[in-house]
């Protein structure tokens, strides 16, 4: 049973530019949840995915936006990136109706704006 | 909006001792779940113990036992026998029972294992 993959590990942007970042779920999830962790914070909801459609938003601003494939995968976007971006995002996976648990978080993505 | 407070930023407790996390959270639903998540350096956040809202016994995971206060809406972790690779940052987590597409974290506990 495969985990949570998340790439790339690192990566570094400047201000203004678009970024995309990538998650495999586990196998056997359809549901997959994106999270924003700034530095010293706990993890903020960001949105998440089931069956390639939006299931759920947090207080994010449109340019944050997300895919969903037929295999599970997700991808999120973020455009015109701003130095209050810089924060790891993890990638959680899950299967629908999961509330009590079942989540596996990937290893996160840690992004730098400059 | 839920919320989840953290108040202790930081923790150290002596190997082999044990050692109390705390966790206070504030909500008007009555069904929900809550969990304390450890993420050690490599990032990865691990579950560590889940609490269904309507049980009123505490759960335990072997070293781990949480004490629910539903009433005061406080859900505190205890370790015991404390391990070296117990250290990490520990973070509270709200998840409803309704709604439920989102965990709401708190802001976290380093904590430190003394040899």
């Amino acid at each position: 049973e495969t985990g949570v993959t998340q790439s790339p590990t690192h990566l570094i942007k400047t201000r203004g530019q678009q970024v995309t970042l990538r998650c495999s779920s586990q196998s056997g999830h359809n549901t997959v949840s994106w999270y924003q962790q700034a530095l010293g914070q706990g993890p903020q909801f960001i949105f998440q995915y089931y069956r390639e459609e939006e299931n759920g938003r947090g207080n994010f601003p449109p340019r944050f936006s997300g895919l969903q494939f037929p295999n599970y995968s997700s991808e999120l976007n973020v455009n015109a990136l701003e130095l209050d971006d810089s924060a790891l995002y993890l990638c959680a996976s899950s299967l629908a109706g999961g509330a009590m648990g079942g989540y596996t978080f990937g290893s996160g993505t840690r992004l730098t704006v400059v | 909006a839920q919320t989840v407070t953290q108040s202790q930023p930081e923790m150290s407790v002596q190997e082999a001792e044990t050692v109390t996390l705390s966790c206070t959270y504030d909500t008007s639903e009555s069904d929900y779940y809550l969990f304390w998540y450890k993420q050690p350096p490599s990032r990865q956040m691990i579950l560590v113990i889940r609490q269904e809202a309507y049980k009123q016994q505490n759960a335990t995971e072997n070293r781990f036992s949480v004490n629910f206060q539903k009433a005061a809406k406080s859900f505190s972790l205890k370790i015991s026998d404390s391990q070296l690779g117990d250290a990490a940052m520990y973070f509270c987590a709200y998840r409803s029972a309704d709604t439920g597409n989102q965990f709401y974290f708190g802001t976290g506990t380093s904590l430190t294992v003394i040899p």
